[in-house]
């Protein structure tokens, strides 16, 4: 079964650009989360989406925002980029849209905001 | 306000010998723990996790161990091997079925040779 699959694995981009960033779940996983990490703050989520609905949304602004599809598939969205915004996005899925289902991580995209 | 702690960001052991990574919460509600294991470049990967219902949970050389009244967890690895070199995260969720989990900062493991 393949994993997780994110899409581009690098990017660079300057500030006030915009970027959609792609996550491709686990086959028969319906549950999407985002998580950003930057050095020395481990990771901080951003949202999840279950059957194309956000069900939980992190502390960010709403320069942030996502969605999913009907194939499970998810995309990130940030607007008007700026330099704190540089980090590692990594994508999850997992089969339910619970705290104890285990969430299986892509191998996430580098974002670096100039 | 973090809810996880992992309050040593880098431990370096001898290969062979314990490595033990600690990970506080403070939020009551917890009761399902998860260490995940991140190598540079790579997504975390999952490891081994713990319901509040136990105080033990072991898979081969991991051993978590959850201390609910001093709401500490912590990880155990046995014998310490060089590929076992990574940053290790703490996750927490509560059980209400909505919420996410919660991570660590991480703790950069070294396992010398």
């Amino acid at each position: 079964k393949a994993g997780v699959t994110q899409t581009p694995r690098y990017l660079i981009k300057t500030r006030g650009q915009q970027v959609t960033l792609s996550c491709s779940p686990i086959s028969g996983h319906r549950s999407v989360s985002w998580y950003q990490q930057t050095p020395g703050q481990g990771l901080q989520f951003l949202f999840e989406y279950f059957s194309e609905t956000q069900r939980n949304k992190g502390n960010f602004p709403g320069r942030f925002s996502g969605r999913q599809f009907s194939n499970s598939r998810s995309e990130m969205n940030v607007s008007t980029l700026e330099l704190g915004d540089s980090a590692l996005y990594l994508c999850a899925s997992s089969l339910k849209a619970s705290g104890r289902a285990v969430e299986f991580f892509g191998p996430g995209t580098r974002l670096t905001v100039l | 306000d973090q809810q996880v702690k992992q309050n040593s960001p880098s431990l370096s052991v001898q290969e062979g010998r314990i490595s033990i990574l600690n990970c506080d919460y403070t939020n009551s509600m917890f009761d399902y723990f998860l260490w995940y294991k991140k190598y540079p470049a790579e997504g975390p990967t999952f490891l081994i996790s713990i319901s509040s219902i136990k105080d033990k949970n072991e898979d081969g050389r991991f051993t978590v161990f959850l201390n609910k009244s001093a709401k500490h967890l912590s990880l155990h690895i046995v014998p310490s091997q060089p590929g076992d070199s990574a940053v290790y995260f703490c996750a927490a969720s509560s059980g209400s079925g909505s919420e996410k989990l919660v991570f660590g900062k991480g703790t950069k493991l070294t396992v010398n040779p």
